[in-house]
């Protein structure tokens, strides 16, 4: 099946500091990227429709001068968190959405990127 | 709006035994799409079966098989010879359409198998 892969897997910054997070289709190109964020223990919420060539979707109640979202081709899409704090904290998935895969509209999902802000 | 609603937090099930996962849903729409995604301890969403709306024969994969309830709203996961690799979080999710793309979850099962 498609791969998607996000960098980092893991990161650790100081509050204040911004956060850059890459998403990308490795097989595949997606003109459709979508951005999870999920808290421990809960489920995943979308943040963002990030389309290719177009400005984010965000989901109402996501900052959208916050959650910077770049989709500046047909297989990468970039996620930076400004100013970061510690409420900041938590898993962000991205997925990307392959437009050849069928009626299906199949989504597939990066392996997250854990964002811990000291 | 959509909603998704699993009503169980947690579940346990006997190694090679069947366990059943509940999930309902909310939706005016009449063309749609759903999910089940396990998410194991390391974090990767993995798709474990789906299942079309306008579908009525229930979707299996291997040890996997849904119920789709149409009309209820319902759409439960049956996992059969339930394996210890099953254990993991699971998610329903709703998708609106062919070209809507985004996925609406549930809040999860988490599921233990014990040996």
């Amino acid at each position: 099946g498609a791969v998607v892969s996000q960098h980092p897997s893991w990161v650790i910054c100081k509050s204040g500091t911004s956060v850059k997070i890459e998403c990308r289709s490795l097989d595949f190109q997606a003109t459709t990227m979508f951005w999870y964020r999920q808290f421990p223990k809960q489920s995943l919420m979308l943040m963002a429709t990030s389309n290719e060539g177009s400005k984010a979707t965000y989901e109402q109640g996501v900052e959208k001068d916050k959650f910077l979202i770049n989709h500046a081709s047909l297989t990468l899409s970039t996620l930076t968190v400004t100013s970061a704090h510690p409420e900041d904290s938590s898993f962000y998935i991205c997925s990307a959405r392959d437009p050849a895969g069928g009626p299906w509209d199949t989504q597939y999902f990066g392996p997250g990127t854990r964002l811990t802000v000291l | 709006a959509q909603t998704v609603t699993q009503s169980q937090p947690e579940m346990s099930v006997q190694e090679a035994e069947t366990v059943t996962l509940s999930c309902t849903y909310d939706t005016s729409e009449s063309n749609y799409y759903l999910f089940w995604y396990k998410q194991p301890p390391s974090r990767q969403m993995i798709l474990v079966i789906r299942q079309e709306a306008y579908k009525q024969q229930n979707a299996t994969e291997n040890r996997f098989s849904v119920n789709f309830q149409k009309a209820a709203k319902s759409f439960s996961l049956k996992i059969s010879d339930s394996q210890l690799g099953d254990t993991a979080m699971y998610f329903c999710a709703f998708m609106k359409g062919v070209s809507q793309g985004n996925l609406i979850f549930g809040k999860g099962t988490k599921l233990s198998v014990k040996p």
